[in-house]
């Protein structure tokens, strides 16, 4: 069964500081994958995305690494800001999915603190 | 340029009572699509539609009725309100299939059901 496991489940930073948010995948065939940022009341708005040949892909202060050989993700924040504070899901699609193709994590739910 | 916009932003339904969520999307995609997301979970494809006259089943269809009249328009039905559909409801568009094109999301629906 395809599935998408994100971790931690949540996440308290100084504002300032930088953190780390983990993605492990094991829907197969891979086609790609996403980190999406949710703010609270919104809808999730796309970061990056990253194919198979990929290794890292930066945003800004966001930088996404891929390892397609242990089927691991990282989004890597620097210097974190408040606006920063909202939910980031990793979505990954292959044909192994679902009737989108896609297969969504749960999310980690980041707040970051003056 | 206005992207995916649902109405209401929120709702309170009592159980047996019947409401049309709206989608619309100015952005000629062809594709749209209906998730929910459940506190703690990852987004569940509800309905999708490739076209105009064209709609199919996502991962959890039943109690939810769409139709796609229209490019633009895209509205979920729900005629039989449980409390179990108490969740918050985006819609969300692409141009090409959503697992390799990504998505434009609406800010959501807040619905509770009492």
């Amino acid at each position: 069964k395809n599935q998408v496991e994100q971790s931690p489940q949540s996440l308290i930073i100084l504002e300032g500081k930088n953190c780390t948010l983990q993605c492990n995948y094991t829907v197969s065939p891979f086609s790609n994958l996403r980190w999406y940022k949710q703010d609270t009341g919104r809808g999730p708005v796309s970061l990056t995305i990253m194919t198979f040949s990929e290794n890292t892909k930066s945003n800004g202060r966001y930088t996404a690494t891929l390892d397609a050989d242990t089927k691991q993700s990282s989004l890597h924040i620097t210097a974190s800001q408040l606006s920063d504070s909202a939910s980031y899901i990793c979505v990954v699609s292959g044909s192994g999915g679902g009737a989108d193709g896609l297969t969504f994590g749960k999310g980690t739910h980041l707040i970051i603190q003056p | 340029n206005a992207g995916v916009t649902q109405t209401p932003k929120f709702r309170i339904l009592k159980i047996g009572q019947s409401m049309t969520l709206q989608c619309a999307q100015d952005m000629n995609h062809n594709y749209m699509y209906w998730y929910r997301q459940d506190p703690g979970m990852g987004l569940k494809l509800i309905y999708y539609s490739v076209g105009a006259g064209i709609t199919d089943k996502g991962e959890v269809p039943n109690g939810y009725n769409v139709s796609r009249s229209t490019t633009e328009d895209f509205p979920l039905r729900l005629e039989l309100a449980a409390p179990s559909q108490t969740s918050v409801y985006f819609c969300a568009s692409s141009d090409r299939t959503a697992a390799s094109y990504g998505y434009t999301f609406g800010s959501g629906t807040r619905l509770t059901v009492v």
